[in-house]
């Protein structure tokens, strides 16, 4: 078993739906969370990233982490066809290395 | 916000050569920068962590005579792949931490390399 697991998809929606993407993971022992896009051909930029359990916000997406079942999920509203990018779930220990542990990622198509 | 730059962005090579990649943060200082590998259609996948002024960290399976690093200074690492061959064709990907934005990790753009 994977640390981090990811369905790669694709994801097709049309334009304007809510996304939900997922990561669950298994090793309790991460404590950072992050998600990642990534367009064709260039390197991951960060969207969001959150310490421990919660929620976080921000502009149309949200960021959840559910540490009692190793599940989080990035949520996207709105969604828009130039959100279509391959979004990479990663995730770190608290103290000493920090480096993290990315999902395979999941390729996401939105369609006008 | 935190800024790397990693070029170049795509190198065409003939099998048995050598090619250098620079990765720089440009607006912050970093004192480990880590070098990815990805294939088309899946992960990261870390090969090294380069740590300025000492030898850097290799993944286990990562021949370090291949995939020489260094970090020479707290804002430049480069990989250089060493001999070529078509099996080294991939995207190397950089990223450096910028510690004000928390656990964050900033990556390059980067490096579509094909060896033929």
């Amino acid at each position: 078993q994977k640390e981090v697991e990811q369905d790669p998809g694709p994801l097709s929606v049309p334009e304007g739906a809510i996304v939900s993407l997922n990561c669950t993971y298994s090793n309790s022992a991460f404590q950072y969370f992050m998600w990642y896009r990534q367009y064709s051909r260039k390197g991951p930029e960060l969207l969001m990233y959150t310490y421990s359990s919660g929620n976080k916000e921000d502009g149309r997406f949200t960021a959840q982490v559910d540490k009692s079942s190793k599940y989080i999920s990035l949520f996207i509203r709105d969604s828009q066809p130039s959100d279509s990018a391959t979004y990479l779930c990663a995730m770190s220990r608290s103290g000493g290395s920090y480096i993290p542990t990315f999902g395979r990622g999941t390729s996401l198509i939105v369609h006008p | 916000g935190a800024v790397v730059s990693q070029h170049p962005s795509w190198v065409i090579c003939k099998s048995g050569t050598s090619v250098k990649i620079e990765c720089r943060s440009l607006d912050f200082q970093a004192t480990t920068m880590f070098w990815y590998r990805q294939f088309p259609k899946q992960s990261l996948m870390l090969m090294a962590t380069s740590n300025e002024g000492s030898k850097a960290t290799y993944e286990q399976g990562v021949e370090k005579d291949k995939f020489l690093i260094n970090h020479a200074s707290l804002t430049l690492s480069t990989l250089t792949v060493t001999s070529a061959h078509p099996e080294d064709s991939s995207f190397y990907i950089c990223s450096a931490r910028d510690s004000g934005l928390g656990s964050g990790y900033t990556f390059g753009s980067g490096t579509r390399l094909t060896v033929v």
